[in-house]
């Protein structure tokens, strides 16, 4: 499975439009790119996901250029509940089945 | 709808007591069962994770066991706890029919080991 790299954090103000980019270099055909967010005393919660190009929910945007080495979570106009960790996970949709969390990126928002 | 449970929510044991932490998922059939732990202010470190019954995959083999007696069923155990052993617990699933990557976690069992 593909090694994720994040920035360990972030710093942001309310308002403001967010990025966090997620390396992956060894990302292989099969596999697709999924973020989840994680807030304290909570399991993660799915975000979005994505193979390649631009994915978009009510929640986020998932940029994947063309090469798929890499991808970008973008969140809109962050408030203070946006305050969280941030998982990127490569997932291997054959029957691996193992999911592996990287270390994250803590986002903080302020007022 | 689908629903994960896990118990129990907190406990504190001494070091070298045993350990047995459950989860159940309801509504959903043959579901891929994982456990994951999180240590203060870290990441989550897989620790099992099983894509039917009897079969346990294990990624960290020191003193912690999984089983799964039945197919919802998950469970944690120890027969000896470490001081490391400390953390939060999540189990979370998967669907095991169509894998689309999605884990769904339980409210977590935040363990520790004195």
């Amino acid at each position: 499975l593909a090694k994720t790299t994040q920035p360990i954090s972030m710093d942001s103000y309310e308002g403001q439009e967010v990025n966090i980019t997620c390396s992956h270099n060894n990302i292989a055909t099969n596999d697709y790119i999924t973020w989840y967010q994680q807030f304290p005393s909570q399991g993660p919660r799915f975000i979005i996901q994505g193979y390649k190009t631009k994915v978009t929910n009510e929640v986020a945007s998932l940029f994947i250029p063309a090469d798929r080495k890499s991808s970008t979570l973008s969140l809109p106009r962050v408030s203070l509940s946006d305050t969280a960790v941030y998982y990127c996970l490569v997932v291997r949709m054959d029957s691996s089945y193992k999911l592996i969390f990287g270390s994250g990126t803590r986002l903080l928002v302020r007022p | 709808s689908q629903t994960i449970h896990q118990w129990p929510a907190t406990l504190v044991q001494p070091v070298g007591s045993p350990l047995s932490l459950e989860c159940t998922v309801e509504g959903t059939s043959n579901p891929n069962l994982y456990w994951y732990r999180q240590a203060a202010g870290r990441g989550l470190q897989l620790l099992f994770y099983s894509v039917g019954i009897g079969q346990i995959s294990s990624e960290v083999p020191q003193n912690l066991s999984a089983s799964r007696p039945q197919d919802r069923q998950f469970i944690l155990s120890s027969k000896k706890l470490l001081l490391s052993d400390s953390g939060f617990y999540l189990c979370a699933w998967t669907t095991g029919t169509g894998f689309t990557g999605e884990l769904f976690f339980g409210e977590g069992s935040r363990l520790t080991v004195l």
